[in-house]
C-alpha cells in the first residue's frame, strides 16, 4: 500500500523552464511533508519542506505547494537548471509517527539545454 | 562534519552468502535509519534506532535480515543467507532529535548484488 504516490517516472524540461514534480498521499494524518534530491551514486538531500499548516514555501528557485483537501503536494523549480537533474523524492511525516518518513517512488527530472 | 558514512560502497555476493553493511551517523544524532531503494517500491524504510535501541523493525523483509547499533556511532544491517532478490542500494540515515524539522541525513549508500 502506497500512502505516497509519485505516479511520473520521469519528466523532461528545457532549461530556463518551470519544472512541476508532483506527488500524492492517502493518509490524511500526515502532515510533515518533505522534498529529497538525489544524484547518482549518492544518497538523497534534504532539499524543501513544508507544514500541513502553510499551503506555500519558497526557497529560492524552489517552491513546494501543499492542497491538504485533494491530499497533493507539487514542487515547482524555475528556472529549470542542467543541475538540476536528479532524481526528486516526495517524503511524509505525521504526529506519533516517531520520526518516521514514507517516501514516494521518486521522478527523474531531466533538464535539457 | 564527515556526514553519514557508509560501507561497503559496492558489495557484489553470492547467493546463500553473508552480507554486512556499515554505517556511521552523523556525531550526535539520536536517530538511525536503515532503507532499501529498488526500481519498483522506492525507498522503503526497514528498521530504525532511537539512542541505539532498535525502535521499529516492521519494514525488515524478513528473518535473513538482522540490525544492530552496539553504539552511538555505528551500526550493521546484516543478510543470512543473501539472496538475488535483496540485490538494491541500502542507505543509513540519521536525525538529531532536537532538529526543527524531520530532515534526515543520508549516507551515499551501498549497492548490493547478490548473484
Amino acid at each position: 500500500d502506497q500512502q505516497v504516490k509519485q505516479n511520473s517516472p520521469s519528466l523532461s524540461v528545457q532549461e530556463g523552464r518551470i519544472s512541476i514534480l508532483n506527488c500524492d498521499y492517502t493518509n490524511s494524518m500526515f502532515d510533515y511533508f518533505l522534498w529529497y534530491k538525489k544524484y547518482p551514486a549518492e544518497g538523497p538531500t534534504f532539499l524543501i519542506s513544508i507544514s500541513s499548516i502553510k499551503d506555500k514555501n519558497e526557497d529560492g528557485r524552489f517552491t513546494v505547494f501543499l492542497n491538504k483537501s485533494a491530499k497533493h503536494l507539487s514542487l515547482h523549480i524555475v528556472p529549470s537548471q542542467p543541475g538540476d537533474s536528479a532524481v526528486y523524492f516526495c517524503a511524509a511525516s505525521w504526529p506519533g509517527g516517531a520520526q518516521k518518513l514514507v517516501f514516494g517512488q521518486g521522478t527523474r527530472l531531466t533538464i535539457n539545454p | 562534519d564527515a556526514g553519514v558514512i557508509q560501507s561497503p560502497r559496492h558489495e557484489v555476493t553470492e547467493m546463500g552468502q553473508e552480507v554486512t553493511l556499515r554505517c556511521k551517523p552523523i556525531s550526535g544524532h539520536d536517530y538511525l535509519f536503515w532503507y532499501r531503494q529498488t526500481m519498483m517500491r522506492g525507498l522503503e524504510l526497514l528498521i530504525y534506532f532511537n539512542n541505539n535501541v532498535p525502535i521499529d523493525d516492521s519494514g525488515m523483509p524478513e528473518d535473513r535480515f538482522s540490525a544492530k547499533m552496539p553504539n552511538a556511532s555505528f551500526s550493521t544491517l546484516k543478510i543470512q543467507p543473501s539472496e538475488p532478490r535483496d540485490s538494491a542500494v541500502y542507505f543509513c540515515a540519521s536525525r538529531d532529535e532536537r532538529g526543527s524539522t524531520d530532515t534526515q541525513y543520508f549516507g551515499p549508500g551501498t549497492r548490493l548484488t547478490v548473484l
